[in-house]
């Protein structure tokens, strides 16, 4: 299973752009690349998955590139609520292999 | 809503009882995984459930184990109860197609061991 690399926390302002980048030097050929929000004693919720170049849906968009050895989450425009930890993973789902989390990204949005 | 439920919210224990937790999974997925996610850190995965079998396992030791029934539901119970596990307990279920088979986890199962 590749192994992430994330910031441990990252500060913004509501209003501004957020970008979170995740190393993954091993990345395999078949992983596929899985961000995940978490809130305090919630279970993560699935935010984006990609596999190469660029996703985007009505959320964030996911950077990839073409070497795959590294990814960015990008959200817009954040506001207080997207206060959170955001978990890069890669791998998948198959035959039992499963998705390891790292510590994950802190990020904390202030007014 | 992720369509993942859990059951209980909230369990209390004392050292060296047993406790089974539940998980309904989101409707159409075959696969359900268990993860342990102490204070602080990560989730840790424990194991993972397909048709019924388990399907690859973490590190942790044989007083966890599971089940999954045919309507895809599934059971984490832990024997043997220590203080250490102490933890948020997340069901994730997806469905198998051989790519990214994204995982939706369910509200988690606070288990606190006196």
């Amino acid at each position: 299973l590749a192994k992430t690399t994330q910031p441990i926390s990252m500060d913004s302002y509501e209003g501004q752009e957020v970008n979170i980048t995740c190393s993954h030097n091993n990345i395999a050929t078949n992983d596929y690349i899985t961000w995940y929000q978490q809130f305090p004693s919630q279970g993560p919720r699935f935010i984006i998955q990609g596999y190469k170049t660029k996703v985007t849906n009505e959320v964030a968009s996911l950077f990839i590139p073409a070497d795959r050895k590294s990814s960015t989450l990008s959200l817009p425009r954040v506001s207080l609520s997207d206060t959170a930890v955001y978990y890069c993973l890669v791998g998948r789902d198959n035959y039992g292999q499963n998705f390891v989390f790292g510590p994950g990204t802190r990020l904390s949005v202030l007014p | 809503e992720t369509g993942v439920t859990q059951s209980p919210t909230h369990l209390i224990k004392t050292r060296g009882q047993q406790v089974t937790l539940r998980c309904s999974s989101q409707s159409g997925h075959n696969t359900v995984s268990w993860y342990q996610q102490a204070l602080g850190q990560g989730p840790q995965f424990i194991f993972q459930y397909y048709r019924e079998e388990e399907n690859g396992r973490g590190n942790f030791p044989p007083r966890f184990s599971g089940l999954q029934f045919p309507n895809y539901s599934s059971e984490l119970n832990v024997n043997a109860l220590e203080l250490d596990d102490s933890a948020l307990y997340l069901c994730a279920s997806s469905f198998r197609s051989g790519g990214g088979n994204t995982q939706y986890f369910g509200p988690g199962t606070r288990l606190t061991v006196l």
